[in-house]
């Protein structure tokens, strides 16, 4: 079955950067095309970022573009997303997850990580 | 303030049926496929609706999807006490080039 396994979060300053990892398992990782979505604590699902199954195609949400990047490792089965320039508005849940069709990059997620918390604090 | 707008909350009695819904535009709902997701407290959200009405599979059959137009709606028939949390619509908005998310429907069992 699918395994989504996000890792690298934690507690940080503002103004730092974090790497986030989502180590995929149980699928053909290079067909799929890769989200992420972040939750703030008490707030709703945050959509900011997909990545084709190529890892060659890149979209972003307003909120995060020019400071967050994502990208895809096909020969590792994993999935990053680059956090740069962080804030307190950044203290969320960070959640990897699947698209719904092969080779799709604009479907919505169909499996999703259990997340992993990051913490901006000074 | 999201770009799909779902109401804030709802209720039902064990064995009722429920509605959600979810508004959009012509570049969103309009344009693409709707999904659905429940998310219980402290959890991962979890997949009910894939492509406006696909139900996945090990998803009940008590859950149905729709769409017309800029909106879609999520039904849940003989409602049960695990069916409790918030429920997220989501698609993908062609002018925006990114997913959107609905700000979530509390579901509660009385």
């Amino acid at each position: 079955q699918v395994r989504l396994v996000e890792s690298g979060g934690g507690v940080v300053r503002p103004g730092t950067s974090l790497r986030l990892s989502c180590a995929a398992s149980g699928f053909v990782f290079n067909t799929y095309g890769m989200h992420w979505v972040r939750q703030a604590p008490g707030k709703g699902l945050e959509w900011l970022a997909v990545v084709s199954y190529a890892g060659n195609t890149d979209f972003y949400a307003d909120s995060v573009r020019g400071r967050f990047s994502i990208s895809k490792d096909n020969s590792k089965s994993t999935m990053y997303l680059q956090l740069n320039g962080l804030t307190k508005d950044d203290t969320a849940v960070y959640y990897c997850a699947r698209t719904g069709a092969q080779w799709r990059m604009i479907d919505l997620i169909d499996s999703w990580g259990q997340g992993t918390l990051v913490t901006v604090s000074s | 303030q999201s770009v799909l707008s779902q109401p804030p909350s709802t209720s039902g009695t064990p064995g009722q049926r429920v509605t959600m819904s979810c508004s959009g535009s012509d570049s969103n709902i309009g344009s693409n496929y709707v999904y659905w997701y429940q998310q219980r407290p402290g959890a991962a959200p979890e997949l009910r609706i894939s492509r406006n009405n696909q139900r996945p599979s090990g998803v009940p059959d008590r859950f149905s999807g729709s769409k017309s137009g800029t909106s879609a709606s999520l039904d849940i028939n003989g409602l049960r006490s695990e069916d409790e949390g918030e429920y997220y619509c989501a698609v993908w908005d062609d002018s925006l080039k990114g997913a959107v998310f609905g700000g979530g429907t509390m579901l509660t069992v009385l």
